[in-house]
């Protein structure tokens, strides 16, 4: 079955600390594509990082970086230095085939204090 | 500006009163879905729509009703709404076929069903 489990529904850490948020997936395709999403307290859904399965380098986007380990089937976001505006739920997710469903994760709730 | 729009971005009723949620992108994108965020259960799609006249049911479709009649437009309509609809909603849209897995999502609409 298609799953992507994050098992921390909480974070906290301080400012300009780095944090790493776990996500795990599992599926038996080969090809797929994993993403991580902000939402803040205003609830958009804000896109913040793609990996694909055939990438072999690790994504990077400013200071957000997918720790992607495909033998374990790990996509950890890390998020370096982080800033009072990083508090929010992030979500991991998976799609299968380009431009189709999205399987998200629950959730990691991320609060950075001052 | 590329976008996704929802309309109503709030909307509070009762039981029973039929309503239509709109999505509209500009993006000239074949693929639409509707997503509903629920706490501690992440994002599950309730349709979707691979292009005009094509829409198919995803995780949670019950109690939902879709159309694709225009490129652009994907209306969610819940025909007689109960209290456990309330939920956050989410229009999503994607270029398909694609080498790009990348999902654009609406600004959300708030529901709730008394």
């Amino acid at each position: 079955a298609q799953k992507i489990t994050q098992t921390q529904p909480g974070m906290f850490v301080q400012e300009k600390e780095a944090v790493t948020l776990d996500c795990t997936y599992d599926t038996s395709d080969q090809s797929y594509g994993l993403f991580w999403y902000k939402q803040p307290s205003s609830g958009e859904m804000i896109f913040l990082i793609y990996q694909g399965s055939y990438d072999e380098q690790n994504a990077t986007e400013g200071r957000y970086s997918l720790n992607f380990q495909k033998a374990r089937k790990s996509a950890n976001l890390v998020i370096s230095a982080s800033q009072l505006g990083d508090s929010a739920m992030y979500f991991c997710a998976m799609s299968h085939q380009a431009g189709t469903a999205l399987i998200f994760g629950k959730g990691t709730t991320l609060s950075v204090s001052s | 500006e590329a976008q996704v729009t929802q309309n109503p971005r709030y909307l509070i009723t009762v039981t029973g009163k039929k309503l239509t949620v709109t999505c509209s992108q500009n993006m000239n994108h074949e693929y639409m879905s509707w997503y509903r965020q629920d706490p501690g259960l992440g994002l599950r799609q309730i349709y979707y729509s691979m292009n005009v006249e094509v829409t198919d049911k995803g995780d949670v479709p019950e109690g939902y009703k879709v159309s694709r009649k225009e490129k652009r437009n994907f209306p969610l309509i819940l025909e007689s709404p109960s209290p456990n609809q309330t939920s956050l909603y989410f229009c999503a849209s994607s270029l398909y076929p694609s080498d790009n897995f990348e999902q654009f999502f609406g600004p959300g609409t708030r529901l709730t069903v008394l």
